[in-house]
């Protein structure tokens, strides 16, 4: 198993655009995770996904976010209209519940 | 969710014990201590975790105190590698997600 691996590692996009990110997850891992990281500031939860069922929603995910686990296994972030200020490192993360979280490398969003 | 308090920055020699404290003075009884580390343009990393007594693995030690209102990560021979963002989690089962919340952390620098 290599791990939770994240694609594209880094995005440009021009504000007002639609993005989409991914995350592969630790295959036997029931929970996925995705948080935020700006610019010298820890990771901000933003959502989590028990199998394909998303569980929990931070109010920091406005209505332009989405995001899904089909079937229990990746998961996608969506971002539609993007702004300036979503440009940030979009970090995943999976377990086994109530056990460690596993990161993966992040996506680097850039919005121009 | 319970808080935590580190010092903004730490230093210590390479091959010398690294020291970590963390405040967590409000944490309640089923409330876990996570250490994670973020070395810099990664995802974050899981060290260890513990609940009441003192825990070790091949990365580091954790020591909480009988109270457990405050923690020591001990990193035993530091190396240039081990330069990072550390955080002290507190992260509970309450309401079932698991989730973290990151506060800034300690940069801790490993001199050579």
């Amino acid at each position: 198993d290599t791990g939770v691996s994240q694609n594209p590692r880094h995005k440009i996009t021009k504000r007002g655009q639609n993005v989409t990110v991914r995350c592969d997850p630790i295959s036997e891992h029931n929970r996925l995770y995705w948080y935020r990281q700006t610019l010298g500031q820890g990771p901000e939860f933003l959502t989590y996904f028990q199998n394909e069922a998303q569980l929990e929603k931070s109010r920091l995910l406005s209505d332009r976010f989405s995001a899904e686990r089909p079937k229990g296994s990746f998961s996608t972030l969506e971002i539609q209209r993007t702004e300036q200020g979503d440009s940030a490192m979009y970090l995943c993360a999976s377990s086994l519940i109530r056990n460690e979280q596993y990161f993966g490398p992040g996506t680097r969003l850039t919005v121009t | 969710d319970a808080k935590t308090t580190q010092p903004t920055s730490m230093d210590c020699a390479e091959g010398r014990a690294a020291n970590l404290p963390c405040n967590h003075s409000t944490i309640s009884g089923n409330e876990y201590v996570y250490w994670y580390r973020q070395i810099h343009s990664q995802g974050p990393q899981y060290i260890i975790h513990g609940l009441k007594n003192n825990e070790t693995n091949e990365m580091a030690s954790l020591i909480i105190t009988e109270d457990r209102k405050s923690s020591t990560l001990i990193l035993p021979h530091a190396t240039l590698r081990d330069t990072a963002v550390y955080y002290c989690i507190v992260s509970s089962g309450r309401d079932s997600s698991y989730k973290l919340i990151f506060g800034s952390g300690t940069r801790l620098l490993v001199r050579p």
